[in-house]
């Protein structure tokens, strides 16, 4: 089954505490990407990739860190989480074209206390 | 710039009503894409529709249509006779496509609709 996996699906950790949420895909896509949402302001970017070794800034990079040394994995890494780091956060992927839909993950919920 | 509005922030019917979600877009690319999806209470994203900017017709599928207008720059999401199941957070999208470089993908801020019984 095509699908995108996230890991872990809901976090409550602390502040300054070194964190990373895993990203899977098993559909051979070359563009990943991380969003964050929060209530009232739809989903915002953080980071993307365009393939292996290759990534970019979103809107809000701030505070996070991602790698691609794999095609299928896409971590994002919170090096010293904050509380307003707390939110929902989804992965994504796609194939190399901007006509195909971004497969979502399923969500991690990050509670930052 | 590449920008997406959806000016209703949440919208109640009672079941069975229609109801449009609009979303209007800003992009200075000729070629993009244009998205809708949905996000129920159990929170996960669910593609609906794909449009690009070549292809102004209207799509049915089901109780779900949406209208594609470039004069207007709006791409509206209606549901007829809605049910208590479309009770939900939906998003427009926008992604552009220059070349071969994949566009980024820009969310609209998402309309939460409930559908009443």
């Amino acid at each position: 089954e095509a699908q995108v996996t996230q890991n872990p699906r809901y976090l409550i950790t602390v502040t300054g505490k070194k964190l990373t949420v895993t990203c899977s895909q098993n559909m051979n896509h070359e563009y990943m990407s991380w969003y964050r949402q929060d209530p009232g302001l739809g989903l915002r970017q953080i980071y993307y990739s365009m393939n292996v070794e290759v990534t970019d800034k979103g809107d809000v990079p701030e505070g996070y860190k991602v790698s691609r040394k794999e095609k299928r994995n896409f971590p994002l890494i919170l090096e010293s989480p904050s509380p307003n780091q707390t939110s929902l956060y989804f992965c994504a992927s796609s194939g190399g074209q901007s006509n195909q839909p971004q497969h979502f993950g399923d969500g991690t919920r990050l509670s930052i206390l | 710039a590449q920008k997406v509005t959806q000016a209703q922030t949440e919208i109640s019917v009672v079941e069975k009503e229609d109801v449009t979600l609009d979303c209007v877009y800003e992009t200075r690319d000729t070629t993009y894409y244009l998205f809708w999806y949905k996000q129920p209470p159990s929170g996960e994203l669910v593609f609906l529709i794909r449009r690009n900017s070549f292809d102004e017709q209207n799509e049915i599928s089901g109780r779900y249509s949406w209208n594609f207008q470039k004069s207007t720059s709006s791409f509206n999401f209606t549901i007829t006779a809605s049910q208590v199941v479309d009770s939900a957070v939906y998003f427009c999208a926008l992604t552009y496509y220059r070349g071969s470089t994949l566009g980024r993908l820009y969310f609209g801020r998402g309309t939460q609709l409930t559908v009443w019984p």
